[in-house]
């Protein structure tokens, strides 16, 4: 099976600007997760979909959203854009809602300016 | 109550030692205790899982040491090798719960 894919791995924004993060999941999982990883805080869970629902939030503010699609693609958005956002950011997939087995993409590295 | 704490920070061992990763949790309803290791440039990858049920468990040169009573869980690596240098992470959850990751452990395995 192939592995969690997200597009785009890197992408450049100005502040103020929002951004876009794709998510495919292992085929047949159902549950999308997100995290941001900086070296400061280390991995931080932003939220889960399972079968199209927000079934778990994070503490991040309401800049950060996202939402999956029927055929278990997620995307996340951020809004107005800070410096602060600059991070890896990594989607993870598993069978089953909640936290079991995860398996993680390869993540996608947001730089702001 | 949803903290993890991880260490050491960092971790320098040579080629055949044994380094212990050491992690911390406060919420006893967590009842799923994996590992991860990430190389650089890449996403967290699933190394070994334990369920508080047991207080070891083994796969290939990678243990799990599990103390449910002081809230606490360790990785053991078997005779290290500079591949396994890498950052590994913990982390605790349940069904009801989402993962909640330590701060991770810089390893470095010298030849």
């Amino acid at each position: 099976k192939a592995g969690v894919t997200q597009t785009p791995r890197y992408l450049i924004k100005t502040r103020g600007q929002q951004v876009t993060l794709s998510c495919s999941p292992i085929s047949g999982h159902r549950s999308v997760s997100w995290y941001q990883q900086t070296p400061g805080q280390g991995l931080q869970f932003l939220f889960e979909y399972f079968s199209e629902t927000q079934r778990n939030k994070g503490n991040f503010p309401g800049r950060f959203s996202g939402r999956q699609f029927s055929n278990s693609r997620s995307e996340m958005n951020v809004s107005t854009l800070e410096l602060g956002d600059s991070a890896l950011y990594l989607c993870a997939s598993s069978p089953t809602q909640g936290s079991g087995k995860q398996y993680f993409g390869p993540g996608t590295r947001l730089t702001v300016t | 109550q949803q903290q993890v704490k991880q260490s050491p920070q960092s971790l320098i061992v040579q080629k055949g030692g044994i380094p212990i990763i050491n992690c911390a949790y406060e919420n006893t309803a967590f009842d799923y205790f994996p590992w991860y290791q990430q190389f650089p440039g890449k996403g967290p990858a699933l190394l070994i899982a334990i369920r508080p049920d047991v207080s070891e468990k083994k796969e290939g040169r990678f243990t799990i040491s599990f103390n449910k009573s002081a809230k606490q869980f360790s990785l053991h690596i078997m005779d290290s090798q500079p591949g396994d240098s890498a950052t590994y992470f913990c982390a605790a959850g349940g069904s009801n719960y989402k993962l909640t990751f330590g701060k991770g452990t810089l390893l470095t395995v010298n030849p």
